[in-house]
């Protein structure tokens, strides 16, 4: 099993729309949680960290399941600029220097 | 701030080139990272690096090696180039280690080998 795994899509969906991404992890203990936002042919960029108690920004929501070790990515109000891949990224317990990411849920929002 | 650079942007090499990779960053942060995305592939950790002298191998270290003798660089060395190292290299910088931690990342260099 993949340490984190997302759904490689295409999401596509109409402006306006709301879409959700899940991500499942395999370590139970992992404690740091990140949806990175990476678009085409550029580097990754943090959007928010995942804290227990959820956290939003925005047309963004974050939640952390941990009795079922997923994630997921909320995005309200969709808009074209929110085209790119979302990157699942999980900080493992048992080695801290390190970050582990998905390989990423692409979106395509269309007028 | 400039955060995080790479040079060059991208690049062809011949197998059994060698070719250095330079990353710097201007944020005075402990932690530098060298990644490589291969399409449809997460990231994968090559080197990375606690401070100045300290180095450490992440998931896929052979065939590269770094040094890293300041804070602000972090150069990556492909001795022989070989076609499977073809990829995007992204290098990225975090202040610390922790819960939370946020890593920024440079541009990418594109690296094709023939």
């Amino acid at each position: 099993r993949k340490e984190v795994e997302q759904d490689p899509g295409p999401f596509n969906v109409p402006e306006g729309a709301t879409v959700a991404f899940n991500c499942t992890y395999s370590n139970s203990a992992s404690q740091s949680f990140f949806w990175y936002r990476q678009d085409c042919r550029k580097e990754p960029k943090l959007l928010m960290s995942v804290y227990s108690s959820g956290n939003e920004d925005g047309r963004f929501t974050a939640q952390l399941n941990r009795a079922s070790q997923y994630i997921s990515l909320l995005i309200r109000d969709s808009k074209l600029s929110d085209s790119a891949t979302y990157l699942c990224v999980v900080n493992p317990l048992y080695n801290t220097d390190k970050l582990i990411f998905g390989t990423g849920t692409r979106l395509q929002v269309f007028p | 701030n400039a955060g995080v650079t790479q040079t060059p942007k991208f690049r062809i090499l011949k197998i059994g080139q060698s070719m250095t990779l330079q990353c710097a960053q201007d944020m005075n942060h402990n932690y530098m990272y060298w990644y490589r995305q291969d399409p449809g592939m997460g990231l994968k950790l090559i080197y990375y690096s606690v401070g100045a002298g300290i180095t450490d191998k992440g998931e896929v270290p052979n065939g590269y090696n770094v040094s890293r003798s300041t804070t602000e660089d972090f150069p990556l060395r492909l001795e022989l180039a070989a076609p499977s190292q073809t990829s995007v290299y992204f290098c990225a910088s975090s202040y610390r280690k922790g819960l939370g931690e946020t890593q920024y990342f440079g541009p990418g260099t594109r690296l094709l080998v023939l």
